[in-house]
């Protein structure tokens, strides 16, 4: 299994600046995915990151709002740029492990007011 | 789009089996089934998968039916922590596919 960090776990932003999220795990992987939950839904992918190459967005989400970073096999970060009350949720980071179970961090909550 | 249909929310009782169900009419041969349940404030977790042959764990059984259009995850002796969302999801392996979750089944197994 893979044991993932996130930080931070939660935060309290104002509307208008960026917070950055680092996701730590215990072992290289290929490819990390960052999720968002917002308030009682259910999670969907922001994108696929790659070490060495440009992260992978999905429908809806661009590189200006949420910049990622793959500076190597263990560890990636998320910003939330320019945050608005509609960017509160949770950001979760997960990794595939090598049975092609997905694992996942306990999650940043964020708050924006 | 989610490709499984599940129930919004079951019941159990604390001791009793779980059986929790799950459509995916159109998977297709070479997709699995898993499930993955997030208990509140907590990432989710990896429960079980299975392609078409019935698996078990330490944690769950899963029973796929031989047309493999449905699935039931089972929890045989449920306790109050297993109360969480649990989420069936389809999903090719060994390619780029990504997980995409449905709204889940919120299970409340009650004391």
């Amino acid at each position: 299994s893979a044991v993932i960090s996130q930080k931070p776990s939660r935060d309290i932003c104002q509307r208008g600046t960026s917070l950055t999220i680092q996701c730590q795990v215990d072992s290289q992987v290929t490819m990390m995915f960052w999720y968002r939950q917002q308030p009682g839904q259910s999670l969907t992918l922001i994108a696929t990151a790659n070490q060495g190459s440009e992260a992978t967005y999905e429908s809806g989400f661009v590189i200006d709002k949420f910049p990622i970073s793959r500076p190597n096999l263990t560890f990636s970060t998320l910003t939330v740029s320019n945050m608005s009350p509609e960017d509160s949720s949770i950001y979760l980071c997960s990794v595939e492990g090598a049975n092609t179970e997905a694992f996942f961090g306990q999650g940043t909550r964020l708050t924006v007011v | 789009d989610a490709k499984t249909t599940q129930p919004p929310s079951m019941d159990c009782a604390e001791g009793r089996a779980a059986n929790l169900p799950c459509n995916h009419s159109t998977i297709s041969g070479n997709e699995y089934v898993y499930w993955y349940r997030q208990i509140h404030s907590q990432g989710p977790q990896y429960i079980i998968h299975g392609l078409k042959n019935n698996e078990t764990n330490e944690m769950a059984s899963l029973i796929i039916t031989e047309d493999r259009k449905s699935s039931t995850l089972i929890l045989p002796h449920a306790t109050l922590r297993d109360t969480a969302v649990y989420y069936c999801i389809v999903l090719y392996q060994g390619g780029s596919e990504k997980l995409v979750f449905g709204k889940g089944t919120k299970l409340t197994v009650n004391p």
